[in-house]
């Protein structure tokens, strides 16, 4: 298995435009997360899906921000318009939830993205 | 809201020396995992801990996990080079993960 996939893998856009990410999780896996790293608020928990559904969306900074994940292996993170406080590393972690312990999570390589 | 503190915020150490991070619940963990972020890179995962004084060691790295299920520590018996990165721990709470800060180890030159 690849692993998760992330696109693309570095983002540069000017304020005010539309940026998506991209993510495809690894086969197999019912649930998907969507997480963001700056150095001032590490790692930051955005959304999470469980067979495709979003269960908690509570770490969505705001309405500029949004996620869907259509079916079992894709999901996209919208930020639209984006502002230059959105600059961070981007990254989407799946792993297979069942009844008892969250088991690990596996991580994608991160899109870096550049609000300029 | 549920919170994991985790201390120190970096750490600087000699190759040889030993490392250690802590982490520190508000409330009592179902269970709590350990990954390792290299420069660069993205979390990967080390480890669960799922019992009540649990004590698991892998290579130079040993884990514990408190008694009450509020605590845990990664000790790194002499550090070496490849150790670099930050060291995060995840508790899991009501199915949710929640991520302390990360502890950066740093290896003086």
């Amino acid at each position: 298995d690849a692993g998760v996939i992330q696109s693309p893998r570095h983002e540069v856009t000017e304020m005010g435009q539309e940026v998506t990410l991209r993510c495809k999780p690894i086969s197999g896996h019912n649930s998907l997360f969507w997480y963001r790293q700056t150095m001032m608020r590490g790692l930051e928990l955005l959304i999470y899906f469980n067979n495709n559904v979003p269960i908690d969306d509570s770490g969505m900074p705001e309405d500029r921000f949004s996620a869907k994940m259509p079916n079992a292996s894709f999901s996209t993170l919208k930020i639209q318009p984006s502002e230059p406080r959105d600059s961070a590393v981007y990254f989407c972690a799946s792993s297979w939830l069942q009844g008892g312990v969250v088991p690990e999570a596996f991580f994608g390589q991160g899109t870096r993205l550049t609000v300029v | 809201g549920q919170q994991v503190m985790q201390i120190p915020q970096y750490q600087h150490v000699q190759e040889g020396e030993d490392f250690t991070t802590y982490c520190n619940s508000s409330t009592t963990l179902s269970n709590i995992q350990w990954y390792k972020q290299r420069p660069g890179g993205h979390p990967v995962f080390l480890i669960q801990l799922v019992k009540s004084g649990e004590v698991k060691k892998q290579k130079r790295l040993t884990f514990q996990f408190g008694e009450a299920k509020k605590n845990s520590s990664l000790h790194i018996t002499a550090t070496q080079t490849t150790d670099v990165g930050t060291y995060f721990c995840a508790g899991e709470s009501n199915y949710q993960l929640i991520w302390g800060a990360g502890t950066k180890l740093i290896i003086k030159p």
